[in-house]
């Protein structure tokens, strides 16, 4: 297994446009969770799937933001309209229920950076 | 979901000891401590977790207090690659495990 893959790793866009950004979990993780990041800043929580279901958001995703992971496997995250304060680091983790220790530990990818102009 | 306070930065000579202490006052009977480190331009990346018992793995030890108020991750032996930022959050138990909250970690100066 090779990770959490997501992409793309890098995207310039000017404001106003939609972006799309993919993530790719370890194949036998059911948990999924998007997470923000500015510069010096710690991840922000986004939203969290378990299989298909998407099961809390955060009030930070605002309507211009939507979240999808349609077969249980791989996600999207859509950004509608971008804006400057979108920039930042975008996260993505995954974790599988059922795990020995319980712990439900998380693995990131290497996240996608977008800048908007 | 239960906050964590950690030190903004910390510095520590090559191949000495470091303790990273963190705060987890409000932290419920359910859940887990973990640690994560992020390198630069780079995800999160598992260091160890605790519930009760101090645990040791290749990576780290993690001292846990007897209340669970408090924990501290330890290198041994810190290396220049070491140089990142930790974290410390919580993770209620896996039925339970959604969101967790980072704060914004302690930043690890390894100086040679």
């Amino acid at each position: 297994d090779t990770g959490v893959s997501q992409n793309p790793r890098h995207k310039i866009t000017k404001r106003g446009q939609n972006v799309t950004f993919r993530c790719d979990p370890i194949s036998e993780h059911n948990r999924l969770y998007w997470y923000r990041q500015t510069l010096g800043q710690g991840p922000e929580f986004l939203t969290y799937f378990q299989n298909e279901a998407q099961l809390e958001k955060s009030r930070l995703l605002s309507d211009r933001f939507s979240a999808e992971r349609p077969k249980g496997s791989f996600s999207t995250l859509e950004i509608q309209r971008t804006e400057q304060g979108d920039s930042a680091m975008y996260l993505c983790a995954s974790s599988r229920q059922g795990s020995p220790s319980g712990a439900n530990v998380l693995t990131f990818g290497a996240g996608s950076r977008l800048t908007v102009l | 979901d239960a906050k964590t306070t950690q030190p903004n930065s910390m510095e520590s000579n090559e191949e000495e000891p470091v303790h990273l202490p963190c705060n987890h006052s409000t932290i419920s009977g359910t859940d887990y401590i973990h640690w994560y480190r992020q390198l630069p331009s780079q995800g999160p990346e598992y260091v160890i977790h605790g519930l009760t018992s101090n645990v040791n793995n290749r990576m780290a030890s993690l001292a846990i207090a007897e209340d669970r108020k408090s924990s501290t991750l330890i290198l041994h032996r810190a290396t220049l690659r070491d140089a990142a930022v930790y974290y410390c959050i919580l993770r209620d138990r896996e039925d339970n495990a959604g969101k967790s909250t980072f704060g914004d970690g302690t930043t690890l100066t390894v100086k040679p």
